[in-house]
This record gives C-alpha cells, structure tokens and sequence, in this order.
C-alpha cells in the first residue's frame, strides 16, 4: 500500500534554532502534500498546502515565513520552523495522495514531535 | 471554529460488543467524510469513507452510517476487539482540486478483554 515517510520522528531543540522536517511518498508521486499540526488533545489542523514546483498555500493564521515549505520533487516536501520557540512544540504530520487518483484517501506520515527547549 | 466535531472524548466498551463513535458537521458543503485510526506515535490510517450520495457504507466489522439531514455520521464496529483500542478521527472534506481534510479532536476508543 502507499506509503509516506517521515524524519525525523522526534527531536528536540533550542529555542532560536531552526529546525527541518522531511516527508516523502515511498511509492507513489503526490503533487500536494498536506502539513498538519496537532497541539495535545486537540485535531489535527491543517497549516498548510504544499505544492509540487509552485509556492505553498497557508492556512490562515499560519506565519509562511517561519513555517518554510518547500516541494522540490513530486515525492518529497519540507517543512522548516525557523527560529523555533517553545510554543512551537507540537505533533507534526505530513500527508499525501497519489496523484494518479485524487479522489483516494491521504496517506499519512508517522509525525514528528518537536520539543523546542 | 470546529466543523467538525467529535464530542465525546473516550470510549469503553466490552469485547465482542459494538462500539459506536459519533461524529458531528456543521459545514453542509462538506462532501466526503473519512474514519481515520490512530495508534499512539504513529500517523492516522485511512479506516473507511462515505460519500455523501450514501448513507450506508461497510466494510468487514466497520460500517460508516450518514445522516445529512442532521449532519451526523457514526462508525460503527462490531464486534469490537482489543486490536481496535486505538484514538479514531472524523474527517470532513469538500471534494476538488484540494481536497482539505478537516478533522474532528479524536475518540479514545479501549475495547476491554
């Protein structure tokens, strides 16, 4: 079955540091990937859009430039939180479809907990 | 905000018996709505969907029921097993070019032996 990695799983850093996660489609492409948040006991919230060749779509709300989204290729995104701050703690998880068929469900990462220090 | 919303925050049931979590809209354009199943350190993975011509869709032990009218669905699992105890997240899209998953805070689900 389709298949989205996620790296790192955890990590903790200082507060002032940046930090980037990384989500890739093992094995399918997606033209979108989706950047979600989720804070404790609450639901995933979308952050942002990532699109394949073209700039991401954020959620409002969502500062696009401590939030950094890049899509170089049709299976890898990137999240950078820049100058991250202890508020930045959170669950992070990317997602993805295969874009052969839009309509599918997404494929979820396993997360990335950010512990910023 | 909340579109959607799951109101009740755990559940406990015995197995071998049915387990009902409930799930509540407000935005009528929503379309599609998905179950998502999520184990502790790891990422939700897709359990069943409904479109919203349908108010009935099953697969094996889960059933997904939909009620437009009042803007509810259910998931239902029977009979319910230790394996499913597990957090589920209600998910609400309008379908397009991108298609937003909007999701509900979740339901702790424990099955009892």
């Amino acid at each position: 079955g389709a298949v989205v990695s996620q790296h790192p799983s955890w990590v903790i850093c200082k507060s002032g540091t940046s930090v980037k996660i990384e989500c890739r489609s093992l094995d399918f492409q997606a033209t979108t990937m989706f950047w979600y948040r989720q804070f404790p006991k609450q639901s995933l919230m979308l952050m942002a859009t990532s699109n394949e060749g073209s700039k991401a779509t954020y959620e409002q709300g969502v500062e696009k430039d401590k939030f950094l989204i890049n899509h170089a290729s049709l299976t890898l995104s990137t999240l950078t939180v820049t100058s991250a701050h202890p508020e930045d703690s959170s669950f992070y998880i990317c997602s993805a479809r295969d874009s052969r068929t839009p309509n599918s469900p997404l494929h979820f990462g396993n997360g990335t907990r950010l512990t910023v220090t | 905000d909340q579109q959607v919303k799951q109101n009740s925050p755990s559940l406990s049931v015995q197995e071998g018996r049915i387990s009902i979590l409930n799930c509540d809209y407000t935005n009528s354009m929503f379309d599609y709505f998905l179950w998502y199943k999520k184990y502790p350190a790891e990422g939700p993975t897709f359990l069943i969907s409904i479109s919203s011509i349908k108010d009935k869709n099953e697969d094996g032990r889960f059933t997904v029921f939909l009620n437009k009218s009042a803007k509810h669905l259910s998931l239902h699992i029977v009979p319910s097993q230790p394996g499913d105890s597990a957090v589920y997240f209600c998910a609400a899209v309008i379908t397009g070019a991108n298609s937003k998953l909007t999701f509900g805070k979740g339901i702790t689900l424990s099955v009892r032996p």
